[in-house]
């Protein structure tokens, strides 16, 4: 089955330290997006990417990073830059101008 | 001014009741519009696709005005597990797509 994947789905980080977001898709889509999630709020787009090896900042990019390297992956790092990085973090992929697949989040803890 | 706007909310309605949602898009390059359900603590899913001509499924209907560039969402018939956010999705045609989600509109049923 075609379907989009995010890992892990809860992830702890200690004040100081980058992790890593995984975000997989086997549906051929060419756009892939990160989006933020707060606590009652709305989705914040983070990064997207319309195709492999280019990528745009989103409203709130600061303090993370993404590459595309392969058209199935769009990993998120978030950098200790971001000062702020509880959340719940969810990745769409999206054929063009057609809806949005999203992964099943990964829920995101500062410890 | 946001490219996608929506009301907030929360609309609180009794079961069987028939609620209506806005949403409202500022980028004439508008070109695809969406309806999309997220359950608390899930990621959002499809639940409309919206045609220029107006479309119903069941006891959703969704309407587009491109002449004031608002989308609509009716919900009939109210019922318990309609509770939930609802975010519209508007994909922007600027030489490449872009795929942006209002806040969401929380909804509450009551029996």
């Amino acid at each position: 089955d075609g379907g989009i994947t995010q890992s892990p789905k809860y992830l702890f980080r200690k004040e100081g330290q980058n992790v890593t977001l995984s975000c997989e898709q086997n549906l051929n889509h060419d756009a892939m997006y990160w989006y933020r999630q707060d606590p009652g709020q709305g989705l914040r787009l983070i990064y997207y990417s319309q195709i492999v090896n280019d990528f745009q900042k989103g409203d709130i990019a600061e303090g993370y990073s993404v590459s595309r390297e392969k058209k199935e992956s769009f990993p998120l790092t978030v950098t200790s830059a971001q000062k702020n990085p509880t959340a719940f973090y969810l990745c769409a992929s999206i054929q063009t101008d057609t809806e949005a697949f999203f992964g099943q989040g990964t829920r995101l803890t500062v410890v | 001014r946001k490219e996608v706007e929506q009301d907030p909310g929360p609309f609180n309605v009794p079961e069987g009741a028939t609620v209506a949602f806005n949403c409202t898009y500022s980028n004439s390059a508008s070109q695809s519009f969406f309806w999309y359900r997220q359950d608390c603590r899930k990621e959002p899913k499809l639940l409309m696709s919206v045609y220029s001509s107006g479309n119903e499924d069941g006891r959703f209907t969704a309407q587009l005005n491109r002449a004031s560039q608002y989308i609509s969402l009716l919900i009939r018939d109210s019922k318990l597990s309609d509770s939930a956010t609802y975010l519209c999705v508007v994909n922007i045609n600027t030489g490449g797509f872009k795929t942006i989600f209002g806040a969401g509109t929380r909804l509450f049923v009551k029996a």
